[in-house]
């Protein structure tokens, strides 16, 4: 069935950049997303991609799709210590409107 | 900014009770959904909803559990008879289908269920 892979923890220090990866398996994958939820919080939509792209940049979100690995990929420029959180990878089928959720990226950025 | 809202934030509920979660969706979204997440587990997809019926459900989302829209703005979860593994954060959330993003989808804070 569908699975969404992620990295579970992810430590920078703060000015540097964060690469939290993600990988997925269903190929008629139609939209992929990031998610940004911080602690005791709901889910954030970050930025999303879709699937005849290979970048997507919104200021310090770089999001890259290498649709024949099946691998997405979110950069964040800059790290501060407010993007500490944990960012959740997300794809939906062509047919579908449900999202299939990865385990999350503990994001910790250090001072 | 428009939002999902979700009432109660924290809820403990006893074994076997029933228990209603509670959601505004954005006000001009045509879908909504409920996923959960149990403690330190993926986000779960539970349902859709579109047109005042069910479009799709997941293995979770058995006889137990049912959805409303009781009027034109709530979205309710009803879990019958709870279990204790029915603990996890519930989170409603709503899309617009119209958008540039078919399932950009929104999500509100989530309501913590603990079952006891």
């Amino acid at each position: 069935g569908e699975d969404v892979e992620q990295s579970l923890f992810l430590s920078v220090r703060e000015g540097d950049s964060s690469v939290i990866n993600c990988t997925y398996t269903d190929s008629s994958s139609t939209y992929l997303y990031w998610y940004k939820q911080e602690p005791g919080a709901g889910l954030q939509l970050l930025t999303y991609i879709f699937s005849n792209m290979d970048m997507k940049q919104d200021q310090r979100l770089t999001v890259l799709l290498n649709k024949k690995d099946k691998h997405l990929s979110l950069r964040i420029a800059d790290t501060q210590t407010g993007d500490s959180a944990i960012y959740f990878c997300a794809e939906n089928g062509d047919s579908s409107y449900k999202l299939i959720f990865g385990s999350g990226t503990r994001l910790l950025v250090r001072p | 900014e428009p939002e999902v809202t979700q009432t109660p934030s924290h809820q403990v509920t006893q074994m076997g009770q029933e228990v209603i979660l509670h959601c505004v969706p954005i006000s001009n979204h045509l879908y909504f959904y409920w996923y959960r997440q149990i403690l330190g587990q993926k986000v779960e997809f539970l349902v859709s909803f579109y047109n005042n019926e069910i479009s799709e459900k997941s293995e979770i989302f058995d006889d137990q559990f049912s959805v409303e829209r009781p009027d034109g703005s709530n979205f309710t979860l009803k879990i019958r008879s709870t279990k204790l593994e029915d603990s996890a954060m519930y989170f409603c959330a709503s899309s617009d289908p119209t958008g540039s993003s078919r399932t950009e989808a929104f999500f509100g804070q989530g309501t913590r269920l603990t079952v006891v």
